[in-house]
Order: structure tokens, then sequence, then C-alpha cells
């Protein structure tokens, strides 16, 4: 079964508009932590957002937030106020176990949204 | 800070050459993490080192792939003999502690292999 889900593979949003990209996931570990890359076609990895499982309010960075949704393990990153430059692959990864009791550390990912923003 | 590098960009080879792909993780990371994504799919973890140590190698494909971190700092990684399969984009990861909230994993550019 896929642990990281995102069901989008492409989007598109107008310049100024607020997006939400979805991402759901699966695991029965009761910590885990929730990230989202950026990926611009220049290739590298832009780490945006991260969501602790523990954490009772849902995560802000600037125009990024993260609505997450516990009880339905979905963890969608909203952008609000799109640019241009926001126009990139977006990765929804997680990982199991806790921050400082290891789990293996890996991250696991999904398959990526491509996000289009038009003027 | 200088970020994680890794190098070549990219790698065109043919079936059955070796390649060595290297990653400089950020200055003091302990954590290195190689990943790869074939086209179209998910990013796979492939492998995870503490310092020089193979803490975690559940997601290297076969024995032809063998990632090396001497002295715990940078980490190689090679493809003995590549595959058609093999083409991608591996990715190096490093992390100070594991994965910490305000800055995840730094990831490098990738390396883009093309096995023809």
């Amino acid at each position: 079964a896929q642990k990281i889900t995102q069901t989008q593979p492409g989007m598109f949003v107008q310049e100024k508009e607020a997006v939400t990209l979805d991402c759901t996931y699966d695991t029965s570990d009761p910590s885990y932590g929730l990230f989202w890359y950026k990926q611009p076609s220049s290739g590298e990895m832009i780490f945006l957002i991260y969501q602790g499982s523990y954490d009772q309010q849902n995560a802000t960075e600037g125009r990024y937030s993260l609505n997450f949704q516990k009880a339905r393990k979905s963890a969608n990153l909203v952008i609000s106020a799109s640019q241009l430059g926001d126009s990139a692959m977006y990765f929804c990864a997680m990982r199991e176990g806790g921050a400082l009791t290891g789990g293996g550390n890996k991250l696991t990912f999904g398959t990526g949204t491509q996000l289009k923003v038009e003027l | 800070e200088a970020g994680v590098t890794q190098f070549p960009s990219h790698s065109v080879i043919e079936k059955g050459q070796t390649v060595t792909l290297r990653c400089d993780p950020i200055s003091g990371h302990d954590n290195l993490y190689w990943y790869r994504r074939v086209m179209g799919k998910e990013i796979k973890f492939l492998l995870h080192f503490v310092k020089e140590s193979k803490q975690d190698e559940s997601g290297m494909p076969n024995n032809r792939f063998l990632a090396e971190r001497t002295g715990g700092t940078y980490s190689t990684l090679k493809v003995q003999p590549a595959e058609l399969e093999d083409s991608g984009v591996y990715f190096c990861a490093s992390s100070q502690d594991y994965g910490h909230r305000t800055t995840g994993y730094t990831f490098g550019s990738g390396t883009r292999l093309t096995v023809v």
C-alpha cells in the first residue's frame, strides 16, 4: 500500500490565487513527521514546511500552510497568493518515528504534483 | 553555509560501464542519505549513513550498488555494472539530527544518470 499518496499529477492556478495540493498518508506509527518539498526545473529540492504528528496547530511558513487533518490522515499544502515562481514539482514526504527516536529517519515520498502558475 | 553538493550533475554511460556519484553533505551533518527517482515515479530511499556507518541500507536495489562514506565526510555511490533500469535522478540529503523540524533534510540538486 502507498504510504504517501498525491492524487494530483498536475495542477494549474492563476497568479495571486490560492491553491491546495493534496497529500494523504498511511502509517501505524503514532509519531511521525510530514514534509513538503518544492523542486523547480533547476532540480534542487527545497524544504518548505514541516508538521509533526503531535503538533497541536497547523504549520505555517510565509505563504505556505499545511492543512493537517490527523483523523483523515491528510496533510494538504496550501499556497496563498500564487506567484509565477511557484511553478514547480511539489513532493509530500513522511518520516515515521519521532525526530529523536529514529525510526529509520528515512523519508517516504509521494509521486509529486506538478504545479503551473498562469498569468 | 554551503549546501549539499553533488557531482556530476549529469552522467551518460553505456550499459555495463561503471559510474561513481559523489555527495558532499553540509559540514557537520552526521546523517547522509541517498535517494533515487526513476522517471515518473516517486523518490525512493536507498540508504542512510550516520557518520561513516551504514545505519540503514534497506533501499539498495541490488549488489551492483555500493555506497561508502569514508571518514564520515563525503559519500560515493558506485554502480557497477550499470543497467538500463538504473537510469534516474540520484539525490543526496544530509541532516544534523534526525530531521530537524525547521530545516528538514537538506537535499542536493541531484545527479541525472542515463544508461544507454
